[in-house]
């Protein structure tokens, strides 16, 4: 069964770079896409971007190239950092496995962890 | 960039019901849309690709249909594990954007 959970601090002061790391287990991430979704508070979901072995990324316009993935194989985790941060970036964070299949889709999620952002 | 909208924003119903969530996009998109279920607290759930396939484990009462830009995700007889916020997605284009959300309660 595949699981995904994220781990990263607990809060990221303006301006700083927000990480936040994505352990997987029941599938390698030298596999498929893999890909992070944010829910800042009272809001919808968000895409932020997708990452494959081979470096191929993919991230969402309205972050302004602040978005960069990473994986590490060896470890089988992925990674996000976000850069410039506001008190916008306050959300709920997300990683989730991301198929191709008629479009896309995002079959296995973690359970997100909350990362506020303030002095 | 696709725009999407979701209704209602939230929505009553009982245990049995049958309900109807609304999704329409800005630009046609064929059939690339998915729809999850979300518990706070939770991990969101998969229910839905390509507009009405169902995954793998989601039960039949839940379906999907649409094509271009009005789509709807249908729930028949609601158990009490249904109660939870709705999400549509188009995975027509990156980014790969959601709808608002609908909150199905009791």
């Amino acid at each position: 069964q595949v699981q995904l959970q994220e781990s990263g601090p607990g809060l990221v002061k303006p301006s700083e770079t927000l990480s936040l790391t994505c352990t997987v287990s029941g599938d390698s991430v030298s596999n498929n896409y893999w890909s992070w979704i944010r829910q800042p508070p009272g809001k919808g979901l968000e895409w932020i971007g997708s990452i494959h072995s081979s470096g191929s990324t993919n991230d969402n316009p309205s972050l302004k190239n602040r978005v960069r993935m990473s994986i590490d194989a060896s470890r089988n985790q992925f990674s996000l950092r976000l850069s410039s941060v506001t008190a916008a970036d306050t959300a709920v964070y997300y990683c989730a496995r991301l198929l191709y299949s008629s479009g896309i889709l995002l079959d296995h999620w973690g359970q997100g962890t909350l990362v506020p952002v303030s002095s | 960039d696709v725009q999407m909208t979701q209704s209602p924003s939230s929505l009553s119903a009982s245990v049995g019901d049958r309900v109807t969530i609304s999704c329409r996009t800005s630009q046609s998109i064929n059939n690339y849309l998915n729809w999850y279920q979300h518990k706070p607290g939770k991990a969101p759930k998969f229910l839905i690709y390509a507009a009405s396939s169902l995954q793998s484990g989601v039960p039949s009462r839940f379906s999907g249909s649409g094509f271009g830009t009005d789509f709807t995700l249908t729930i028949s007889n609601l158990q009490p594990e249904d109660f939870a916020i709705y999400y549509c997605q188009q995975s027509y284009s990156p980014p790969y954007s959601f709808g608002q959300g609908t909150k199905l309660e009791i």
